[in-house]
């Protein structure tokens, strides 16, 4: 398996655009959790889908973001319009469950977002 | 609610010494699960070690293992015979039932790794 994949890796936007971040889960995964990473506030939960439903959206800070998961194997994270303060770490996660054994919660390798 | 304790931002070991990384932990729920997990300068996040709130023992994996006090609701990762490629920030999670899937991280603690 090829682990949860992000993309891209890094990205660097104007403020003002539109920025959409993208996660494919490992297949028969049936959570999906979208983090943010900054030196500030440390690990946040934006939102998290189970069987692509959302369960949990209050980590997302305001309207500018919003989360989809259309199918089992796609996730979007999009900011619109993006500011300089998003500029952070984005990672997505995937797990079976509550990762039972400790096995089930893999996380992708992140996205480095800068919004100048 | 729950939620995750490290009050430790930074640590030094001796290169080959063991060094213990505190994480408390607060929930309601009677059945939870707490992780370790290590992020290195290169930013991925790498599982580590797993506990279950029903584990009788304390789980261990190669040098690393976990300190899982119940009563106490803490949950410390001990490394033994630390190496220079542990230098990295720990941090400790949990999830819960009553929180979903849901996995809460603590602040992290970094490790740095002295020859």
């Amino acid at each position: 398996d090829a682990g949860v994949i992000q993309s891209p890796r890094h990205e660097v936007t104007e403020m003002g655009q539109e920025v959409t971040l993208r996660c494919k889960p490992i297949s028969g995964h049936n959570s999906l959790f979208w983090y943010r990473q900054t030196m500030m506030r440390g690990l946040e939960l934006l939102i998290y889908f189970n069987n692509n439903v959302p369960i949990d959206d209050s980590g997302m800070p305001e309207d500018r973001f919003s989360a989809k998961m259309p199918n089992a194997s796609f996730s979007t994270l999009k900011i619109q319009p993006s500011e300089p303060r998003d500029s952070a770490v984005y990672f997505c996660a995937s797990s079976l469950g509550q990762g039972r054994g400790g096995y089930g919660y893999t996380f992708g390798s992140g996205t480095r977002l800068t919004v100048v | 609610a729950q939620k995750i304790t490290q009050t430790q931002p930074g640590m030094f070991v001796q290169e080959k010494e063991a060094v213990t990384l505190d994480c408390t932990y607060d929930t309601s729920d009677q059945s939870y699960g707490l992780f370790w997990y290590k992020q290195p300068s290169s930013g991925e996040m790498i599982f580590l070690i797993y506990q279950g709130s029903y584990d009788e023992q304390n789980a261990t994996e190669g040098r690393y293992s976990l300190n899982f006090q119940k009563a106490r609701k803490s949950a410390n990762l001990v490394i033994s015979a630390s190496q220079l490629g542990d230098s990295a920030m720990y941090f400790c999670a949990m999830s819960s039932n009553n929180a979903g899937n849901m996995l809460t991280f603590g602040g992290g603690t970094r490790l740095m790794v002295k020859p």
